[in-house]
């Protein structure tokens, strides 16, 4: 059963960046199957994809276009995690965060963490 | 606005049918499956149909799904009261260097 365990500050400042990072059971972050996503949900935008890393011989990344400038997803083998960095965020990234799996569909979802952008 | 088109709101009552309808364009339902998620207060979306009419282990066989075109439905028959939540259909758009894109949400009431 894939498992996936959401961490990171649930109070982010503006102009700052939102870390957060993602562990993950029951699969490797090097699958060759899988893609690991960063979706958020908020009242104002719904449910927004922002990007996804993804092994296939080489790491790949792929990101929303309205986030390209700002975001980073990086895979760590080493602990079997992934993580998200939002920089220079504004009251506008105010959302719930999730990390999702997905094979060909978003299947596993994490349990999500609520941000705030607030000075 | 999300980029596929739901209806916000349906209702029913227990034991009726109801379907919730997904709508969207040839670079994101006209070419991929789509999925549908039920999501409850506090919780993360839940896998509920993938690949247009498909049933992860464990999702009664009282839902189901379609697709047509550039358009999909979810039907729910033999309403429950929990299956009171919000629905979201997703699809795998191909526009824009590729994009997970999703519906508005749909919240069921069982009246």
């Amino acid at each position: 059963q894939v498992q996936l365990q959401q961490s990171g500050p649930g109070l982010v400042k503006p102009s700052q960046t939102l870390s957060l990072t993602c562990a993950i059971s029951g699969d490797s972050v090097s699958s060759k199957n899988a893609a690991w996503n960063w979706i958020r949900q908020s009242p104002s935008r719904g449910l927004e994809w922002l990007g996804r890393t993804y092994y296939r011989s080489r790491w790949n990344n792929g990101y929303a276009v309205s986030m390209k400038s700002r975001i980073t997803i990086n895979p760590d083998t080493s602990k079997n995690q992934f993580s998200l960095h939002l920089n220079s965020v504004t009251p506008e990234d105010t959302a719930v965060y999730y990390c999702v799996r997905s094979q060909g569909y978003l299947d596993y979802w994490g349990q999500g963490i609520p941000v705030t952008v607030s000075s | 606005q999300s980029v596929l088109t739901q209806p916000p709101s349906a209702s029913g009552t227990p034991g009726q049918r109801v379907t919730i309808s997904c709508s969207g364009s040839s670079s994101n339902l006209g070419s991929n499956t789509v999925n549908w998620y039920q999501q409850l207060p506090g919780t993360a979306p839940k896998l509920l149909i993938y690949d247009n009419n498909q049933r992860p282990s464990g999702v009664p066989d009282r839902f189901s799904g379609s697709k047509s075109g550039t358009s999909a439905s979810l039907a729910i028959s033999g309403l429950h009261s929990e299956d009171e939540a919000n629905y979201y259909c997703a699809v795998w758009d191909d526009s824009l260097n590729g994009r997970w894109v999703f519906g508005g949400g749909t919240k069921l009431t069982v009246l």
